[in-house]
């Protein structure tokens, strides 16, 4: 079965650079969340998208932006990054309609900020 | 904000034994979810729960959805090296079917051959 694709696998940027992380969902899912995990953390909510319209907000900085577009596929934009902001990047995907709606996981972009 | 619970952080298991973990809350989650990660991977899921006391299995795995919906457990059953990993629970508000996850800290199983 076709699970979520996130591109690139790992991602190595200098401080103050820019990155942009993608996310293409399992087909016919209609929404879109993105998790940051910190080293020996949980992963944390920062930001969902449903039918390309934001749907809920977590702990995302202010540097960082994300948009569903009109194939689903979805890009979080990190600007002026910070050494915090090494960590792993988690989409998922999820169908709300019908009476199971989870959210499976891609494999995430290890982001390292030098 | 929303907390889930698990301890302890490690837990170490013989091969063929069974283990129990549990996750607490002091919210309500309209959904549980159980998740195994292994390093540098995404969250796998392995069982998801909709209602109140509900048992469901998956193989080796049984997963429980507490009556008070504050609670859950996954037992695994005959543990095998593979199922090395961490695992998360992870509830979900009734805000609706597309709210966001708040995740327990996990828990760390090692098993010995």
């Amino acid at each position: 079965a076709a699970g979520v694709i996130q591109s690139p696998r790992h991602l190595i940027k200098e401080k103050r650079e820019t990155a942009t992380l993608k996310c293409y969902p399992i087909p016919r899912h209609d929404t879109v969340y993105w998790y940051q995990q910190g080293p020996g953390q949980d992963p944390q909510f920062l930001i969902s998208f449903y039918e390309k319209m934001q749907s809920d907000k977590g702990s995302i900085p202010d540097r960082f932006s994300a948009q569903q577009f009109s194939d689903y596929h979805s890009e979080l934009n990190m600007s002026s990054l910070e050494l915090g902001d090494s960590a792993l990047y988690f989409c998922a995907s999820s169908q709300t309609s019908g009476s199971f709606h989870e959210q499976f996981f891609g494999p995430g972009t290890r982001l390292t900020v030098l | 904000g929303q907390q889930l619970n698990q301890s302890p952080q490690s837990m170490f298991i013989q091969e063929g034994e069974d283990v129990s973990m549990n996750c607490t809350s002091s919210s309500i989650f309209n959904t549980w979810l159980w998740y195994k990660q292994d390093p540098g991977e995404g969250p796998v899921l392995l069982i998801a729960l909709y209602k109140a006391g509900e048992l469901t299995s998956n193989g080796r795995l049984t997963a429980q959805f507490g009556i008070t919906r504050k609670d859950s457990f996954l037992n695994i059953s005959a543990s095998i090296p593979s199922d090395v990993g961490i695992y998360f629970c992870a509830g979900q508000l009734p805000a609706g079917a597309n709210s966001k996850l708040t995740f327990g800290k996990g828990i760390t199983l090692s098993v010995r051959p």
